[in-house]
């Protein structure tokens, strides 16, 4: 069955400094896999995604993630990271070989940003 | 586009009562999906549907159904609401083809608990 993992319940960065959250999954074939953030009483909000191509890929505010399929990963990386990017993050997998459609979510991370 | 439009944001009910969270989208989207979302848990999926007349169960379906008789639309439904339900809810939807696709976008949610 597809999973996510993602390991860690929160990340405390300080401003100015790189951040990386980490993300790893389970699935057979080859998987799509995303990144969405939610800020605060709000809804999801979609900042990059993994289909095929460079493992390395680019989205929204500045952030990018490494798609390394020997290590089942997809860590989420921002080179210098800002208050305003304190926010919950969620990594999510899409199984493309079963035919099922399924969108799996990780427990989410939660980001915090310290000026 | 008004995108995902989710009704009611909040809604409060007591053990055994029944109700139906709405979901729309107008954005011609032949996937449409519901999960939960829980402190600690992430979100989880219920239900999904890949067109309209085509649903099925995803990682915790128990106590929920839907239909989706509409492309548009894709209600979900509590037949005898438990306090196990009390969450918030997110209806999501995506396409298959072209720019942006595979990318859920998310409706703001709805706040449900159950007394």
């Amino acid at each position: 069955a597809q999973s996510v993992a993602q390991p860690e319940d929160q990340v405390n960065v300080a401003e100015g400094n790189p951040l990386t959250v980490k993300c790893t999954y389970s699935v057979s074939g080859n998987p799509y896999l995303f990144w969405y953030v939610q800020y605060p009483n709000r809804g999801l909000q979609f900042l990059l995604k993994y289909i095929t191509g460079d493992n390395l890929v680019k989205g929204s505010y500045g952030f990018e993630a490494e798609f390394n399929k020997s290590q089942t990963s997809f860590h989420l990386k921002k080179p210098s990271a800002l208050v305003s990017d304190s926010a919950l993050y969620f990594c999510a997998v899409r199984d493309n070989n079963s035919g099922t459609y399924k969108y799996i979510f990780g427990t989410g991370t939660r980001l915090k940003v310290l000026a | 586009n008004a995108g995902v439009t989710q009704t009611p944001k909040f809604q409060v009910l007591k053990t055994g009562q029944s109700m139906t969270l709405q979901c729309a989208q107008d954005m011609n989207h032949e996937y449409m999906s519901w999960y939960r979302q829980d402190p600690g848990m992430g979100l989880r999926l219920i239900h999904y549907s890949v067109g309209a007349g085509i649903t099925d169960q995803g990682e915790v379906p128990n106590g929920y159904n839907v239909s989706r008789s509409t492309t548009e639309d894709f209600p979900l439904r509590l037949l005898s609401a438990a306090p196990s339900q009390t969450s918030v809810y997110f209806c999501a939807s995506s396409y298959s083809g072209g720019t942006g696709a595979n990318v859920l976008t998310f409706g703001a949610g709805s706040r449900l608990t159950v007394l």
